[in-house]
């Protein structure tokens, strides 16, 4: 079947030290993104890629880096320069440029130790 | 700033019965709106899609409706069932800026028998 792959489910995370989230789709899709979701507010944007190789910024990127290397793939590193990384994180694709609606990966839960 | 808000923050309801959620949002230039539906501790799942032409959209017993002019939508569920306990969220998308999305910090459904 199609679809979102994220790992691992949780994650811990020592002071000091970098993590990094995989994400990875077989949905041909060329739009990825990265959301962190916090109790009691809406997801909000990390990074987005519309094309391999290429990736922006969205409205917390600070303290978090991503690569696009290959078009099924969209890894996420928390840094230790992000304060307060836990939270649940979800990765997202969707068709470019069009009303479908986003696919969803089942999520990271990043909790510090 | 693009804002969605939805109401109630919360509900609970008796299996069999009905029930209504609010999204009102600011979201401008309006391209469309979506309701998801998240289960804890996993990945968001499309319920419905509109965009500006359309005033209500069905999937099984999730009927949604939407009013452009007022900037509202409403997404009702019919003879609630357990499997519906979950978070509702509302989705903006503007013609503007595709790849943002304005996302509302949900409803939390909760279906007792």
């Amino acid at each position: 079947d199609g679809g979102i792959t994220q790992s691992p489910k949780y994650l811990f995370r020592k002071e000091g030290q970098n993590v990094t989230l995989s994400c990875e789709q077989n949905l041909n899709h060329d739009a990825m993104y990265w959301y962190r979701q916090d109790p009691g507010q809406g997801l909000r944007l990390i990074y987005y890629s519309q094309i391999v190789n290429d990736f922006q910024k969205g409205d917390i990127a600070e303290g978090y880096s991503v690569s696009r290397e290959k078009k099924e793939s969209f890894p996420l590193t928390v840094t230790s320069a992000q304060k307060n990384p836990t939270a649940f994180y979800l990765c997202a694709s969707r068709v470019q440029n069009s009303n479908q609606p986003q696919h969803f990966g089942d999520g990271t839960r990043l909790s510090i130790l | 700033k693009n804002q969605v808000e939805q109401s109630p923050q919360s509900l609970i309801i008796l299996e069999g019965k009905n029930c209504t959620l609010q999204c009102n949002y600011t979201v401008s230039p309006f391209s469309n709106l979506r309701w998801y539906k998240q289960d804890t501790g996993r990945g968001p799942v499309s319920l419905t899609i509109m965009t500006f032409s359309e005033n209500t959209k069905s999937n099984g017993r999730y009927t949604a409706t939407l009013d452009a002019d007022t900037k509202q939508s409403s997404l009702h569920i019919t003879a609630s069932q357990l499997s519906d306990s979950a978070s509702y969220i509302c989705v903006v998308s503007s013609r503007v800026n595709d790849y943002k999305l304005s996302f509302g910090a949900g409803t939390t459904v909760t279906v007792r028998a």
